[in-house]
């Protein structure tokens, strides 16, 4: 079964730090480009980070350009996403998603509940 | 980077068609053919209905198709079945090897 699992998320103060990780199964990790889409509570999808399947390429919302690293091994079937100064407006489920086209994401995980609170 | 323009909200009645537009620029939309459309239900991960501007992929019910003209891209959904209610996003890759969506329309059938 082709399947994406996160873990890491929790609950943190502003400018503090986390990282999420992802693993997948069911596939062949190296052949896919992968990203990270949240949803804040309420709100919509946002695209947040996305790398190239060898990691050679990687791209960053505006919103979190400076603050997260998106990051794989695919040794480990993983990808990482290191979110640094974080914000309360970071509150969000982030999804781990799979790339079969430039933005066509087939297969998401179910999801890991970041929340930034003081 | 500006999400994606879409309705909030759409309706029509079980077996009608309907369509989702989806308005960017030329840096997203208009200038790639990279646009995506999503299903999503309160509670489940999205669901990928349409890649490419209009390809399907493999499960996905024929009664979806997507197209494109200039900067506006479209969902249209045959055939409303009550199973079609849910939210639906479009999404675009954009200049900066990076990737919007839109704000969502929430479709209802009466």
């Amino acid at each position: 079964e082709v399947q994406l699992v996160e873990s890491g998320g929790g609950v943190v103060r502003p400018g503090g730090s986390l990282r999420l990780s992802c693993v997948a199964s069911g596939f062949t990790f190296d052949d896919h480009g992968m990203n990270w889409v949240r949803q804040a509570p309420g709100k919509g999808l946002e695209w947040v980070a996305g790398i190239s399947w060898n990691g050679g390429s990687t791209g960053y919302a505006d919103s979190v350009k400076g603050r997260f690293t998106i990051s794989r091994d695919n040794a480990k079937n993983s990808l990482y996403l290191q979110m640094n100064n974080l914000r309360i407006e970071d509150t969000a489920f982030f999804h781990c998603v799979r790339d079969i086209s430039w933005g066509g994401f087939d297969i998401w995980g179910q999801g890991t509940m970041v929340t930034v609170s003081s | 980077q500006s999400a994606l323009t879409q309705p909030a909200s759409v309706s029509e009645s079980p077996g009608q068609s309907i369509t989702i537009s989806c308005t960017g620029t030329s840096s997203d939309v208009g200038g790639y053919n990279y646009v995506s459309w999503y299903q999503h239900h309160p509670g489940k991960a999205p669901k990928l209905m349409i890649y490419d501007v209009s390809k399907r992929p493999s499960g996905v019910s024929n009664r979806f198709s997507g197209s494109k003209s200039g900067n506006t891209a479209s969902l249209t959904i045959s055939g409303l079945q009550a199973e079609d209610e849910g939210d639906y996003y479009c999404s675009s890759y954009t200049s900066g090897n990076t990737v919007i969506f839109g704000g969502g329309t929430k479709l209802s059938v009466l």
